[in-house]
């Protein structure tokens, strides 16, 4: 199972951009890398999906490097809203290798 | 366009008592899952079903059971409550079991307390 380390907690301000990183040193080649927010008293909402090089959609970007053992969440110019936890996913090969660790808590202040 | 529908939102259970949360998707998706979330923690993996018919057990699955109704419902049911199993659980559903476009959708849980 590719075990992903990401930072415990974030502070940011509005307006800013965060970027948030993890790391996935045994991803397997068919592994993708997903990002998921979660809102207290809410299910995690998926944000993006990536395999290679930059993903990029209406809410974020996402970086992965060519060796693909880390990844970078990208939140551009960040509101007050985005204040969440953030968890970094790899794989999807099957369900039972799903692995939620504990996310980064995103702080943004005013 | 509901998404995924759980129910209840709160229950409250004596310890031995038994109980089955519910859950329901309308997005036509084929795999469905049941998550556990203790507080400050991620969400482990209790059961899912990559399709209608199978049921296969995730990271946690002592003292549960699931039953995959049909393609749209997806339950989960403790037989005998223990103040362990006092969470916040999650349902899920993908319109395959992974892969490249294929997210998970969270319902917003049941928060379950076992006195």
């Amino acid at each position: 199972l590719a075990k992903t380390t990401q930072p415990i907690s974030m502070d940011s301000y509005e307006g800013q951009e965060v970027n948030i990183t993890c790391s996935h040193n045994n991803i397997a080649t068919n592994d993708y890398i997903t990002w998921y927010q979660q809102f207290p008293s809410q299910g995690p909402r998926f944000i993006i999906q990536g395999y290679k090089t930059k993903v990029t959609n209406e809410v974020a970007s996402l970086f992965i490097p060519a060796d693909r053992k880390s990844s970078t969440l990208s939140l551009p110019r960040v509101s007050l809203s985005d204040t969440a936890v953030y968890y970094c996913l790899v794989g999807y090969s099957s369900a039972s290798k799903i692995i939620f660790g504990s996310g980064t808590r995103l702080s943004i202040r005013p | 366009n509901a998404g995924v529908t759980q129910t209840p939102k709160f229950q409250v259970l004596k310890t031995g008592q038994s109980m089955t949360l519910q859950c329901a998707q309308d997005m036509n998706h084929n795999s469905m899952y049941w998550y556990r979330q203790d507080p400050g923690m991620g969400l482990r993996l209790i059961y899912y079903s990559a399709s209608e018919g199978t049921t296969d057990k995730g990271e946690v699955p002592n003292g549960y059971n699931v039953s995959r109704l049909n393609k749209r419902e997806f339950s989960l049911r403790l037989e005998s409550a223990a103040p362990s199993q006092t969470s916040v659980y999650f349902c899920a559903s993908s319109f395959y079991e992974g892969g490249e476009g294929s997210p998970l959708h969270f319902g917003n849980g049941t928060r379950l307390t076992v006195t």
